[in-house]
């Protein structure tokens, strides 16, 4: 069965600074990957999605991933944190082999962009 | 441009009351989940629509049923809610396809006592 981990609970930084945020899954196959924000009372937003190609991927507001297979790792990463980033951090899983587009969510980690 | 319409926002229940979670996208996509949210456990399907006319089991599915009215709308009812079944629920929406992203109403949070 398909996993994600998210290592961290929360991660801290100052603004201005990079940050990164954890991931790593377990599938059979080739895996999708996905990262979503969550800000407070609200629904997950779709950042980026890893599907096949460049081991780099970008997504919105400024944000990108850097998928690994060899250490099924799909950290995400931005060179310049904001205070506006502060949120939940989601990364997803599904293998390319399944009948349905069924995600497998990691717990999330929190961001905590400081002045 | 509202997306993914959730109706109620919050909910208090009593224990064995039943409720209907209302959901409503209006993006044309073909597929519909629900999820609940928990702290420290992430999302978890409950049930998912991959297209009008279809329903299936997701991941935790005790004690919930949905319906897929049609294609914009799709529901989830608590015959007879639990204090388990606290939680904050999401309905997303997604184009058919296997890459797609889902997207995400902005959630009921239920209290169940």
């Amino acid at each position: 069965a398909q996993s994600v981990a998210q290592p961290e609970d929360q991660v801290n930084v100052a603004e201005g600074n990079p940050l990164t945020v954890k991931c790593t899954y377990s599938v059979s196959g080739n895996p999708y990957l996905f990262w979503y924000v969550q800000y407070p009372n609200r629904g997950l937003q779709f950042l980026l999605k890893y599907i096949t190609g460049d081991n780099l991927v970008k997504g919105s507001y400024g944000f990108e991933a850097e998928f690994n297979k060899s250490q099924t790792s799909f950290h995400l990463k931005k060179p310049s944190a904001l205070v506006s980033d502060s949120a939940l951090y989601f990364c997803a899983v599904r293998p390319m082999n399944t009948g349905f587009q069924k995600l497998v969510f990691g717990t999330g980690t929190r961001l905590l962009v400081s002045p | 441009n509202a997306g993914v319409t959730q109706t109620p926002k919050f909910q208090v229940l009593k224990t064995g009351q039943s409720m209907t979670l209302q959901c409503a996208q209006d993006m044309n996509h073909n597929s519909m989940y629900w999820y609940r949210q928990d702290p420290g456990m992430g999302l978890r399907l409950i049930y998912y629509s991959a297209s009008e006319g279809t329903t299936d089991k997701g991941e935790v599915p005790n004690g919930y049923n949905v319906s897929r009215l049609n294609k914009r709308e799709f529901s989830l009812r608590l015959e007879s809610a639990a204090p388990s079944q606290t939680s904050v629920y999401f309905c997303a929406s997604s184009e058919l396809g296997v890459n797609q992203p889902q997207h995400f109403g902005d959630g009921t949070r239920l209290s169940i006592l």
